[in-house]
């Protein structure tokens, strides 16, 4: 069975830092990939998704994601982080119709 | 915004009494999943649902737990006999088709058990 892994749990970052958030899963076959985000208190919202084509994704809020099928990796990253971006992140594969979550990357960005 | 509508979004029950968690897709989707998010925990898959059928429950615990997704009306999970440990949020998604599309989240309901 497919299993998604997102090695950090917490992450903080004072404003303008750079991001990167790690996913990892490990089927290597034809999979779709998304990454999305939970604000305090309000439902998933998706901030970008792969099929196919170019391996790098652009999102929503300047986020972006690189798919490396050699390293079975989907890490998404923002160059310079806000206070609004303060959520929790999750890495989804969806293969054989089902999807499966990463555990989840808290980011808290410091004023 | 006709999303993903969950109710209720709190719900509370006693050790014993039963639980049902209703989940209204976006209009026009007929593929309905149920996750539960366990604090300090990522979402896991329970069940999927098209309409009155049950695609895959291999995430759902065998006892107590039900789902169904009516040709009318919302779909429901349903807990019997609820348990401290049922204490969680589930959150409800739809999607257009079963392929590689996206899903909506709803709210959630988190459900406290006491």
């Amino acid at each position: 069975a497919q299993s998604v892994s997102q090695h950090n749990h917490h992450v903080i970052l004072s404003e303008a830092a750079s991001l990167e958030l790690g996913c990892n899963y490990s089927y290597g076959g034809t999979v779709n990939l998304f990454w999305y985000v939970q604000y305090p208190g309000q439902h998933l919202q998706l901030l970008l998704k792969y099929f196919s084509g170019d391996p790098l994704v652009k999102g929503i809020k300047g986020f972006e994601a690189e798919f490396i099928k050699s390293k079975f990796s989907f890490n998404l990253r923002k160059p310079s982080v806000q206070w609004s971006d303060t959520a929790e992140y999750f890495c989804a594969v969806n293969s054989f119709n089902k999807f499966y979550f990463g555990s989840g990357t808290k980011l808290n960005v410091k004023p | 915004n006709a999303g993903v509508m969950q109710n209720p979004r709190h719900l509370v029950r006693r050790r014993g009494q039963e639980a049902r968690l209703r989940c209204s897709p976006v209009k026009g989707h007929s593929h309905v999943y149920w996750y539960r998010q366990l604090p300090e925990e990522g979402l896991k898959f329970m069940v999927y649902l098209q309409k009155e059928n049950i695609i895959d429950e291999s995430g759902m615990p065998k006892e107590r737990f039900s789902a169904e997704f009516p040709k009318e009306g919302p779909s429901i999970l349903r807990i019997q006999q609820v348990v401290r440990g049922d204490s969680a949020a589930y959150f409800c998604a739809s999607s257009a088709d079963s392929s590689n599309q996206p899903q909506h989240f709803g709210d959630g309901t988190r459900l406290s058990i006491l």
